[in-house]
């Protein structure tokens, strides 16, 4: 079976600091990772993906994640936090050229302070 | 491209009725799945389809709920009858299994069941 754990139901951070939200992940297998982003009363958008490689991988509004196998961690990162990142942040794993369900977490929201 | 569509926006219906959310897929895209958003439970995958066919029901929680997809650019996603504890947020996504694609949603079905 495969989950992903997002261990912070709300996270808070000043506008201009550096903002990090945490995944971990269990899968069977290599695993192709997510982030998806949810604006209110809006479907999820792809931020960004990690596949093979190298284990930082840039996505989009200059979010960033970090690949860390020995501690099956996918942290997303962002150097700077604008107010307009405000939202729920969702980490999802599936098995790398397996079935295609995609699990997701519970959600991280994340809330920047002006 | 109009991106994933689904109706209705909201649906209100009283227990024991049958709904039927739709879902028209981004052309194309060879993959659907449908999930389900609750407080309580984040984000479910009930079912998903490939060249529409059932590929993994295992998420779908009851017979109530049944899913079908009669073409490429079509799919709905059936309860009968509805339950107030069937009251969530009901997505489809859709993406192009080939390329290990990301997933594309639509903006979500709000589904309350009185």
């Amino acid at each position: 079976a495969q989950s992903v754990a997002q261990p912070e139901d709300q996270v808070n951070v000043a506008e201009g600091n550096p903002l990090t939200v945490k995944c971990t992940y269990s899968v069977s297998g290599n695993p192709y990772l997510f982030w998806y982003v949810q604006y209110p009363n809006r479907g999820l958008q792809f931020l960004l993906k990690y596949i093979t490689g190298d284990n930082l991988v840039k996505g989009s509004y200059g979010f960033e994640a970090e690949f860390n196998k020995s501690q099956t961690s996918f942290h997303l990162k962002k150097p700077s936090a604008l107010v307009s990142d405000s939202a729920l942040y969702f980490c999802a794993v599936r098995v790398l050229f397996g079935n295609e369900k995609l699990t997701f977490g519970t959600g991280t929201r994340l809330t920047i302070i002006p | 491209d109009a991106g994933v569509i689904q109706s209705p926006r909201h649906e209100v219906t009283e227990m024991g009725q049958e709904v039927t959310l739709r879902c028209k897929p981004i052309s194309g895209h060879n993959s659907l799945f449908w999930y389900r958003q609750t407080m309580m439970r984040g984000l479910e995958l009930l079912i998903y389809f490939n060249n529409n066919v059932p590929i993994d029901d295992s998420g779908m929680p009851e017979d109530r709920f049944s899913a079908k997809m009669p073409n490429a650019s079509f799919s709905t996603l059936k309860i009968q009858p509805s339950e107030p504890r069937d009251s969530a947020v009901y997505f489809c996504a859709s993406s192009m299994r080939q390329r290990n694609e990301k997933l594309f949603f639509g903006s979500g079905t709000q589904l309350s069941v009185l």
